[in-house]
């Protein structure tokens, strides 16, 4: 399966913390994608990073990516109660088009 | 620029009948993407399509489910006899041409959920 893993599969922390999310995969990518997921809603694109790309940050977050481990972490910093939510990884494979899923981490911000 | 729309946002199906799900992409994208997602798990990759062809659909159950992307009109994912294991969330995404200076973010619907009872 191409699909990643995710660690942790759950983690929770008090507002202000920092939240770091680490994802692995299995196949040479093009890129890697995380996503950000509220209970019951759709998915919402966070950041981008290439593979010739090892690290990239968009306001509170920063996401690095180890092509020679296959795998990609995502930080946030100074976290927030809004925060809440579940976190997905996906790569584009080299060649392909569509996403493969990693299998997400539910981040839980404690006001 | 209305984003990907999707509906019907909540389906209930009796198991043996069919589901139709429907999703009209973003203006200018080209190419749809269904994913399925079970509770509590990540998503999983169906299909993806672009106007009147199947690209990829590797990751479609080979009975029963079936995708189109017409000239016109939104894509259809449509699944035959269902039942209660086909309950879940579907998404579909959908993206610019590739080439087109797009770097592969697929932008999300709001998901049906598929109830089947």
């Amino acid at each position: 399966s191409q699909q990643g893993e995710e660690d942790p599969q759950a983690l929770s922390i008090q507002e202000g913390e920092n939240a770091t999310m680490n994802c692995s995969y299995k196949t040479s990518i093009n890129n890697l994608q995380w996503y950000r997921q509220n209970s019951g809603r759709g998915l919402v694109h966070l950041i981008l990073i290439r593979s010739n790309e090892r690290e990239k940050h968009s306001g509170r977050l920063r996401v690095t990516l180890d092509t020679s481990k296959k795998s990609s972490s995502l930080l946030i910093t100074a976290s927030r109660a809004a925060d809440t939510a579940s976190y997905f990884c996906a790569t584009v494979s080299t060649g392909a088009n569509n996403l493969f899923f990693g299998t997400g981490t539910r981040l839980t911000v404690i006001p | 620029n209305a984003g990907v729309m999707q509906n019907p946002r909540h389906l209930v199906r009796r198991r043996g009948q069919e589901a139709r799900l429907r999703c009209s992409p973003m203006k200018g994208h080209s190419h749809v993407y269904w994913y399925r997602q079970l509770p509590e798990e990540g998503l999983k990759f169906m299909v993806y399509l672009q106007k009147e062809n199947i690209i990829d659909e590797s990751g479609m159950p080979k009975e029963r489910f079936s995708a189109e992307f017409p000239k016109e009109g939104p894509s259809i994912l449509r699944i035959q006899q269902v039942v209660r294991g086909d309950s879940a969330a579907y998404f579909c995404a959908s993206s610019p041409p590739v080439g087109s200076g797009s770097s592969y973010e697929q932008y999300f619907g709001p998901g049906t959920r598929l109830t089947v009872t």
